[in-house]
């Protein structure tokens, strides 16, 4: 079973709201990774996770902000976002965080505007 | 830096013809992994294939093969037979050690239409 899931599948919020994006897999990977994908570009590296602890932070503005619970689960919050943060999020995970470790696997992405 | 390009933006062709994805990748390590995804309109990312840098044997599944060839740091897909199906963004993606982590670079994407 390779299936990352992630709720919700589309998010509408204004500029002074508050959202939690969310990311789970069973798969017992212990990397997990936001990205975001503007229309018809590659996606982009945010954050990584390895073994619960944030290892990279892509320079995302602090309006961003992720958290780990634990092994199984990643969330994105979002507050005070801007309408240019309207993308795709996508969440993955791999084996462990290095390379020998390394296809990461995509969950289906919440689309998120932001008005 | 790593780097992928995908010259082809988009590809139209009729169903049943086949279809060749360029990839091309710039990298310093010796030690690389390389991938292809494929994204339909529902945007979630399949991951369709992984390849080492050491293992330049060429791969068939099904309707799919890709030939690595490391002389031209090349990492085609071909798309046996298209069907509509096969209509969607495919990246190509370059995986580097970076510091301990795996940092992933993409190319731009293939969007492929297969026409019925």
């Amino acid at each position: 079973d390779t299936e990352v899931t992630q709720t919700p599948k589309h998010l509408v919020m204004g500029m002074t709201n508050k959202k939690s994006l969310k990311c789970e897999q069973h798969m017992g990977h212990r990397a997990m990774y936001w990205y975001k994908q503007k229309a018809k570009k590659p996606p982009e590296l945010m954050f990584v996770y390895s073994y619960e602890k944030l290892s990279i932070n892509e320079s995302v503005p602090s309006r961003f902000s992720p958290e780990c619970p634990n092994s199984s689960l990643l969330n994105l919050h979002l507050h005070a976002l801007q309408p240019e943060d309207s993308a795709l999020y996508l969440c993955a995970s791999s084996q462990g965080p290095g390379t020998g470790k390394g296809t990461q696997y995509f969950g289906p992405g919440t689309r998120l505007t932001v008005l | 830096a790593q780097k992928v390009t995908q010259a082809q933006t988009e590809i139209s062709v009729v169903e049943k013809e086949d279809v060749t994805l360029d990839c091309v990748y710039e990298t310093r390590d010796t030690t690389y992994y390389l991938f292809w995804y494929k994204q339909p309109p529902s945007g979630e990312l399949v991951f369709l294939i992984r390849r080492n840098s050491f293992d330049e044997q060429n791969e068939i599944s099904g309707r799919y093969s890709w030939n690595f060839q490391k002389s031209t740091s090349s990492f085609n897909f071909t798309i046996t037979a298209s069907q509509v199906v096969d209509s969607a963004v495919y990246f190509c993606a370059l995986s580097e050690n970076s510091g301990g982590y795996q940092k992933v670079t993409f190319g731009t994407g293939t969007k492929l239409q297969v026409i019925p």
